[in-house]
């Protein structure tokens, strides 16, 4: 156990869908960061948080947005959802965002029908 | 941007014997090499990570080197056992506020018994 946590495990929707995916960092991570893992285009980095603040941009789509709260956990808000987008979601923090070691989460894996 | 490649795409070997994972990066700015073991269905699990200060770490059966004029780092495997048997991505990061991670692309490493 990492200590980062993801709720839900499993999430089913259809086209056009919006969803909302959770991560709760591990206690005292400032920075959480989301990554999308795909049979086609492996784990891919989409954005990082760092003590609510956007820090830095990969990958993600129009469709997604992210934001941290607070209490510093983070979701993902994916709209319009298409076939591609159907993949496993991983959340990570580190203690800073300077500092090397990121620790996963357990997913989020979606279908989307 | 940031690219790892990975190598062999799959790897089998018989328990006992040693597995090789080789990856290169291109941004000479990249300063942390992280190896995460996957199994399958689950979160990314950090086995060993290495620094752009030292050439070797070593964690029981795991060892990293890193050759950073080559820009290649390779992870070692001694003595495999099958619950050894995962999907290994390598990982490459440089300094900065931004320690987003990108990944190879994963080598599934089957340990016969």
């Amino acid at each position: 156990d990492s200590g980062v946590t993801q709720t839900p495990k499993h999430l089913i929707t259809a086209t056009g869908q919006r969803v909302t995916l959770r991560c709760s960092p591990r206690s005292g991570d400032l920075s959480v960061y989301w990554y999308q893992q795909s049979l086609d285009q492996g784990l891919q980095f989409l954005i990082q948080y760092y003590n609510g603040e956007e820090r830095a941009k990969g990958n993600i789509l129009e469709r997604f947005s992210a934001q941290q709260f607070p209490d510093l956990h983070s979701e993902l808000n994916l709209s319009s959802l298409e076939l591609g987008d159907s993949a496993l979601y991983f959340c990570a923090s580190s203690m800073d965002g300077s500092t090397d070691t990121q620790y996963f989460g357990p997913g989020t894996r979606l279908t989307v029908l | 941007g940031e690219n790892v490649e990975q190598h062999p795409s799959t790897l089998s070997v018989q328990e006992g014997d040693s597995a090789v994972i080789k990856c290169t990066y291109s941004d000479s700015a990249s300063n942390y090499f992280p190896w995460y073991k996957q199994e399958l269905g689950k979160r990314p699990q950090l086995i060993i990570d290495i620094r752009s200060n030292v050439g070797e770490k070593k964690d029981q059966r795991i060892a990293v080197t890193l050759n950073k004029t080559a820009k290649h780092f390779s992870l070692h495997i001694t003595e495999t056992q099958p619950e050894d048997s995962a999907v290994y991505f390598c990982a490459a990061t440089h300094s900065g506020s931004a320690r987003q991670l990108t990944f190879g692309s994963g080598t599934q490493l089957t340990v016969l018994p």
